[in-house]
């Protein structure tokens, strides 16, 4: 069974920097891309990025691309996401995604100060 | 970006009736387009894929069509269980862009 486990998330203050985890289990995890999608209070859903299975290549919501970075660790089968200089328009529930059809079950990033 | 207009953002309807939601992209995304039911708490679950693919596991009442920049999810005969917010997405063009939504409720 394919289970996506995001984690880091938490309240951090304008300008910090958070990387979320996404530990991936139920498939082979070095032969997937990967991708991150937040989701805000108000439920707007915005693509954050992709990465290739085996981490060489990454594409990026243009308007993320400078603030956020993400990476995978295929012997961990651990995907991550690092947020530098947070805003509070980054408040949101943040997914790991595989395909379209697994979804992990979000965690929640409140930029507050 | 492709921009993505969904239509209606919110929807009232009463149980056996169907219902039909609409997606508009700001330009031809060739098919490449998913539809995703969210329940309240809990994350998005891929209904149609490719503009008119079910999913393993979906009802048949659900189904998807539509082509170029026109695309529409249909729900035949509405249940209670349907309750919930639709989105689309197009993955044709960097970046994947999400519909607003549509909230689906019973009346």
């Amino acid at each position: 069974e394919v289970q996506l486990v995001e984690s880091g998330g938490g309240l951090v203050q304008p300008g910090a920097s958070l990387k979320l985890s996404c530990v991936a289990s139920g498939f082979t995890f070095s032969d997937y891309w990967m991708s991150w999608v937040r989701q805000t209070p108000g439920k707007t859903m915005e693509w954050i990025g992709d990465i290739k299975y085996d981490g060489s290549y990454t594409n990026y919501a243009p308007s993320l691309k400078n603030r956020f970075t993400i990476s995978r660790d295929n012997a961990k089968s651990t995907l991550y996401l690092q947020m530098s200089n947070v805003r509070s328009e980054d408040t949101a529930t943040y997914y790991c995604q595989l395909g379209f059809d697994y979804w992990g079950q979000g965690v929640m990033v409140t930029v507050s100060s | 970006d492709i921009r993505m207009t969904q239509s209606p953002a919110s929807l009232s309807a009463s149980l056996g009736e169907t219902v039909n939601i609409e997606c508009l992209a700001s330009e031809d995304i060739y098919s490449d387009l998913a539809w995703y039911q969210q329940k309240p708490g809990k994350s998005p679950q891929l209904l149609i894929y490719n503009a008119n693919s079910l999913q393993n596991g979906v009802p048949s009442r659900f189904s998807g069509s539509g082509s170029g920049t026109q695309y529409s999810l249909k729900i035949n005969s509405l249940q209670s269980e349907d309750v919930a917010t639709y989105f689309c997405q197009q993955y044709n063009n960097y970046p994947n862009t999400f519909g607003a939504g549509t909230k689906l409720e019973l009346k």
